[in-house]
């Protein structure tokens, strides 16, 4: 049963660059969760995903962008990057049944901003 | 609005002891989630356990527990002769029963546990 998977592993970017970070959801998911985590701190929710629309967003820039595919997976992209952006990006994903929303996080994709 | 709190930043024991982790809550919901994820250097988030705000049943899995107190808003974590592969940072977490369920997390208590 594979778990959530995300990719790249890290990446280095400079100010004012656009990234896309991916996600591929635990097998039988069909929700995806986005969340930003920078060092020493707990994650910060970003947006979530159910359907290929947009569920609830975080309070997060429009910089920040999301994409659901008919598969499940989903990419996060953020434009016009800024040094405060660098974090880890984590992502979880869960089965929309209601009272039964536990989320699962891959390992994360480690962002560096120069 | 939803807050959780970790008060402890860090703690440091010697295997074999016996250590409680603190997280305080804050909701309006009268139906709520709380949870604890582990986060070893990895850095993935690992699933620990989920309780029902009408379930203050406490819990015990192993060398964890879990007290769950509603008068206090507490979620205490306690881990029993504890082990340096528990060694992580410890997340508790908050979310709404409704919706999208997003998970509030607290700052995170660093434990470290040592031979």
């Amino acid at each position: 049963d594979a778990g959530v998977t995300q990719s790249p592993t890290h990446l280095i970017k400079t100010r004012g660059q656009q990234v896309t970070l991916r996600c591929s959801p635990k097998s039988g998911h069909d929700t995806v969760s986005w969340y930003q985590q920078a060092l020493g701190q707990g994650p910060q929710f970003i947006f979530q995903y159910y359907e290929e629309e947009e569920r609830q967003r975080g309070n997060f820039p429009d910089r920040f962008s999301g994409h659901q595919f008919p598969n499940y997976s989903s990419e996060l992209n953020v434009n016009a990057l800024l040094l405060g952006d660098s974090a880890l990006y984590l992502c979880a994903s869960s089965l929309a049944l209601e009272g039964t929303d536990t989320q699962y996080f891959g390992p994360g994709t480690r962002l560096t901003v120069l | 609005a939803q807050k959780v709190t970790q008060a402890q930043t860090e703690i440091s024991v010697v295997e074999k002891e016996d250590v409680t982790l603190d997280c305080v809550y804050e909701t309006r919901d009268t139906t709520y989630y709380l949870f604890w994820y582990k986060q070893p250097p990895s850095g993935e988030l690992v699933f620990l356990i989920r309780r029902n705000s009408f379930d203050e049943q406490n819990e015990i899995s192993g060398r964890y527990s879990w007290n769950f107190q509603k008068s206090t808003s507490s979620f205490n974590f306690t881990i029993t002769a504890s082990q340096v592969v528990d060694s992580a940072v410890y997340f508790c977490a908050l979310s709404e029963a409704k919706g999208a369920q997003k998970l509030v997390f607290g700052q995170g208590t660093r434990l470290t546990i040592n031979p």
